[in-house]
């Protein structure tokens, strides 16, 4: 069966420090990988994805990631933070076959920046 | 982007009722729809897929004959939780795709009492 681990559940942060979230997945197949971002109150909103191609897969609001194949990682980084980005970050995976539209998230990790 | 509406954001209900949550794709049509479920300090999980004049595909241990879904249009998916308890109490999100992204609701903080 699938499954996404995320490393931190809680990071706190100062502003300008640089960020980077661990995210696992355990599938056989090939699959396709996102980062998404939950602002307080708001939806979930898609920060980045990974198709195929070059693993550094860059997002919006200077994020990006890096698929790393033989570690079945796909950890999420900034180089330098902003109080914005407290948040919750939810790392997801679906299989490339099947019923793509499926998508088992990790459990999510709670971002702290503090002014 | 796309744009997914969930209604209502919040809903209180009586144990024993049942609640039904809308999940409406406003700029296109979505012939699959899915719904999850997330616990507090917890992650999404993926309950059903909703399947535009079909009948929808339930994960392992979601309960169909609880968690009714209809998919009427290309537009429209409803979660019914019938015979509310407590323990449904929930946030319940639904998504859509289009052009392979998956586009989310704001989510309905169902709580009952």
């Amino acid at each position: 069966a699938q499954s996404v681990s995320q490393h931190n559940h809680h990071v706190i942060l100062s502003e300008a420090a640089s960020l980077e979230l661990g995210c696992n997945y355990s599938y056989g197949g090939t699959v396709n990988l996102f980062w998404y971002v939950q602002y307080p109150g708001q939806h979930l909103q898609l920060l980045l994805k990974y198709f195929s191609g070059d693993p550094l897969v860059k997002g919006i609001k200077g994020f990006e990631a890096e698929f790393i194949k033989s570690k079945f990682s796909f950890n999420l980084r900034k180089p330098s933070v902003q109080w914005s980005d407290t948040a919750e970050y939810f790392c997801a995976v679906n299989a490339r076959s099947g019923n793509t539209g499926k998508l088992i998230f990790g459990q999510g990790t709670t971002l702290q920046v503090k002014p | 982007g796309a744009v997914v509406s969930q209604h209502p954001s919040r809903v209180i209900c009586k144990s024993g009722t049942s609640v039904k949550i809308e999940c409406r794709s406003l700029d296109f049509q979505a012939t699959t729809m899915f719904w999850y479920r997330q616990f507090p300090k917890q992650s999404l999980m993926l309950m059903a897929t909703s399947n535009e004049g079909s009948k929808a595909t339930y994960e392992q241990g979601v309960e169909k004959d609880k968690f009714l879904i209809n998919h009427a249009s290309l537009t429209l998916s409803t979660l019914t939780v019938t015979s509310a308890h407590p323990e449904d109490s929930s946030f319940y999100i639904c998504s859509a795709r289009a052009r392979q992204e998956a586009f989310f609701g704001q989510g309905t903080r169902l709580t009952v009492v």
